[in-house]
């Protein structure tokens, strides 16, 4: 089992630019949260997807937006980048369909450098 | 909404020395996590807690739950350096797997 995998795994950009990341959960997941974690804080809740619907959402603009894919995957785009958009990016994917399905499981994290 | 608070925010302790790091939340829930991040790292689950007086440990690791309370507690027995590393608690808001993180404790262990 791969577990959830990410990519890419580190990414530079500069302000004003678009970008795109990447998720494959857990073998037999069906849902896919996003969390942002800047340097020395925890991780916030960006949104989650479910049955390729945005579910639930977080205090983020709309310039951060997601798809999820037929085959559970999900991508995160962030359009017209700042500097405080600089951080990891987190996925964890966890199982809707159990009540009570508990433990979510999370990427390695895509490093997101801003300048 | 959903606030969730650990302290200490650092902590600096001797090896075989025992502590305990503390996670307060605002709202009913009852389910509540525990995780690892060494630096540079993604998040490692240490422990699931879904009912109130959950109890769990693994290794010299302990967590528990009081939802009456809303406080949650990890106890680290005889402390070794291999557990430096930042834990988080984080809560689930309304059992959709929308989990809110605490601040983070920063532990260091040193000889």
């Amino acid at each position: 089992d791969a577990g959830v995998t990410q990519s890419p795994t580190h990414l530079i950009k500069t302000r004003g630019q678009q970008v795109t990341l990447r998720c494959s959960p857990k073998s037999g997941h069906d849902t896919v949260s996003w969390y942002q974690q800047a340097l020395g804080q925890g991780p916030q809740f960006i949104f989650q997807y479910y049955e390729e619907e945005e579910r639930q959402r977080g205090n983020f603009p709309d310039r951060f937006s997601g798809h999820q894919f037929p085959n559970y995957s999900s991508e995160l785009n962030v359009n017209a980048l700042l500097l405080g958009d600089s951080a990891l990016y987190l996925c964890a994917s966890s199982i809707r369909r159990l009540p009570l399905a508990g433990e979510q499981f999370f990427g390695p994290g895509t490093r997101l450098t801003v300048l | 909404e959903l606030k969730v608070e650990q302290n200490p925010l650092f902590l600096s302790m001797q090896e075989g020395k025992n502590y305990t790091i503390y996670c307060n939340y605002s709202t009913t829930s009852d389910r509540l996590y525990w995780y690892r991040q060494d630096p540079g790292k993604s998040l490692e689950s240490l422990f699931v807690l879904l009912s109130n007086g959950a109890v769990k440990q693994e290794g010299r690791l302990m967590a528990s739950l009081d939802t009456k309370a809303r406080l949650s507690t990890l106890h680290i027995t005889a402390a070794v350096h291999d557990l430096s590393a930042t834990y988080f608690c984080a809560v689930d808001e309304s059992n959709t797997d929308k989990l809110i993180f605490g601040t983070g404790t920063r532990l260091q262990v040193f000889p």
